[in-house]
């Protein structure tokens, strides 16, 4: 399977700031990439497709320019969580899909902490 | 809309009993299923998957699913647990049409709590 990255793992950061998460596929490239985040002790939620290129496809009640999505090239995706505040405190994984494949892969994770 | 169905939030059993997760789903056209796990703090890590085949899969690790069209469900059993088995654990379901792959829909999760 498909080896995926997160940076950082963890982050605090301050009301009103801005965070950027970066997911990198480290062996294959993808041409997909999906955003989730999971509230503690819940499933994750889809926030938004990741298209290698062109815009993402964010899920219903996901604010788009809230939460900025970067597919620059085939092994990166960047999420950025722009003002955030203390209800964005969050884990946030990245997957990826490899072309033609029918399973997700995903990065460890990323925990947000707005203070 | 699709759905996932996790019965048991929280499972606790003894280590070397066996063990049934229950996962259902709902869904008019044809499916993946997947079981993730996933480790405190961690993401999640592909245990098994139903595409197409055998109803019976099975992991590495001792744990098996049965996929059950006719109850839309996929639970996840294993005969014996040990206390590394400790985790959250969910099911999730694709569905794929002719415009190929689509999302996962993601269950509640259940989380497995092996007693010594």
């Amino acid at each position: 399977g498909a080896v995926v990255s997160q940076h950082p793992s963890w982050v605090i950061c301050k009301s009103g700031t801005s965070v950027k998460i970066e997911c990198r596929s480290l062996d294959f490239q993808a041409t997909t990439m999906f955003w989730y985040r999971q509230f503690p002790k819940q499933s994750l939620m889809l926030m938004a497709t990741s298209n290698e290129g062109s815009k993402a496809t964010y899920e219903q009640g996901v604010e788009k320019d809230k939460f900025l999505i970067n597919h620059a090239s085939l092994t990166l995706s960047t999420l950025t969580v722009t003002s955030a505040h203390p209800e964005d405190s969050s884990f946030y994984i990245c997957s990826l899909r490899l072309p033609g494949g029918n399973e997700q892969f995903f990065g460890p994770g990323t925990r947000l902490t707005v203070l | 809309a699709q759905s996932v169905t996790q019965l048991d939030s929280q499972v606790p059993v003894f280590e070397e009993a066996p063990v049934e997760l229950r996962c259902n789903y709902s869904s008019s056209v044809s499916v993946y299923l997947f079981w993730y796990v996933q480790y405190p703090n961690q993401g999640l890590q592909l245990l098994l998957k139903y595409l197409s085949g055998s109803t019976l899969v099975e992991s590495i690790n001792g744990f098996e699913a049965e996929f059950n069209k006719s109850q839309t469900s996929f639970h996840l059993r294993k005969p014996s647990v040990h206390i590394s088995d400790t985790a959250e654990y969910f099911c999730a379901v694709s569905d794929y049409d002719r415009g190929g792959y689509n999302k996962l829909i993601f269950g509640a999760g259940t989380r497995l709590a092996v007693l010594p």
